[in-house]
């Protein structure tokens, strides 16, 4: 299907342990996004990424990696998890200006 | 650099107005306007851009003073399907297209 795709959609993991939420777009958008969303907070920029191979830091990218090798896909990895960590995940990818997001990975670290 | 939003909430009557404003301390390019519901993604409402114009979706409009740097949303007679959370976002580095800086959100309750 077109479209924005996330998943998992939920997860529960452990302090320490490594974890990767995928992103997937079939619209060949240039950029693409990750937020991660808290109350009190809104959405929140850790990662973003204007092509394949070109990725750059947002407002909160402490114990996030990213990696982009192919357009379509922008999977975010957190190295080692911590209960701070715990948060709604939403990826997006972007047209002249007007981001589309994925429907969300809910991650609780335990 | 994150843009401020008001009110933070607001609760409002099936038919009702309400404005929610976006200000920032930075020199503004773009304005961005989505809108989120109770347990799912935010949506793409609409973009303004410098030159003052003023946009509108249904019955919902936007205006964006560049010298005041601030933007406002208005929802005229408003609906239930309203409801939900509004968010703006400001562009960073010029232009509409990048990344955004997003504010708060202001939650709009609509009740019948």
């Amino acid at each position: 299907d077109a479209g924005i795709t996330q998943s998992p959609r939920y997860k529960i993991t452990e302090t320490g342990r490594q974890v990767t939420l995928m992103c997937h777009q079939t619209w060949s958008h240039s950029y693409m996004f990750w937020y991660r969303q808290d109350l009190g907070h809104g959405l929140r920029l850790i990662y973003y990424s204007a092509a394949a191979d070109i990725t750059d830091k947002g407002e909160v990218p402490d114990g996030y990696v990213v990696s982009r090798s192919k357009t379509e896909n922008f999977p975010l990895t957190l190295e080692s998890a911590t209960r701070s960590q715990t948060s709604v995940y939403f990826c997006a990818s972007s047209e002249w200006g007007v981001q589309y997001f994925g429907p969300g990975t809910r991650l609780l670290v335990l | 650099q994150q843009p401020v939003q008001s009110p933070q909430a607001v609760i409002l009557r099936e038919g009702e107005d309400a404005v929610i404003n976006c200000s920032s301390s930075k020199a503004l390019y773009s304005v961005h306007w989505y809108r989120q519901k109770h347990g799912e993604a935010p949506v793409f409402l609409m973009i303004l851009l410098k030159g003052g114009e003023q946009k509108g979706h249904d019955k919902i409009s936007a205006s964006f003073n560049e010298k005041k740097q601030q933007s406002s949303l208005y929802l005229t007679a408003s609906q239930l399907s309203y409801s939900g959370t509004y968010f703006c976002g400001t562009a960073v580095g010029g232009g509409s297209q990048g990344n955004l800086i997003f504010g708060k959100g202001t939650k709009l309750s609509v009740k019948p």
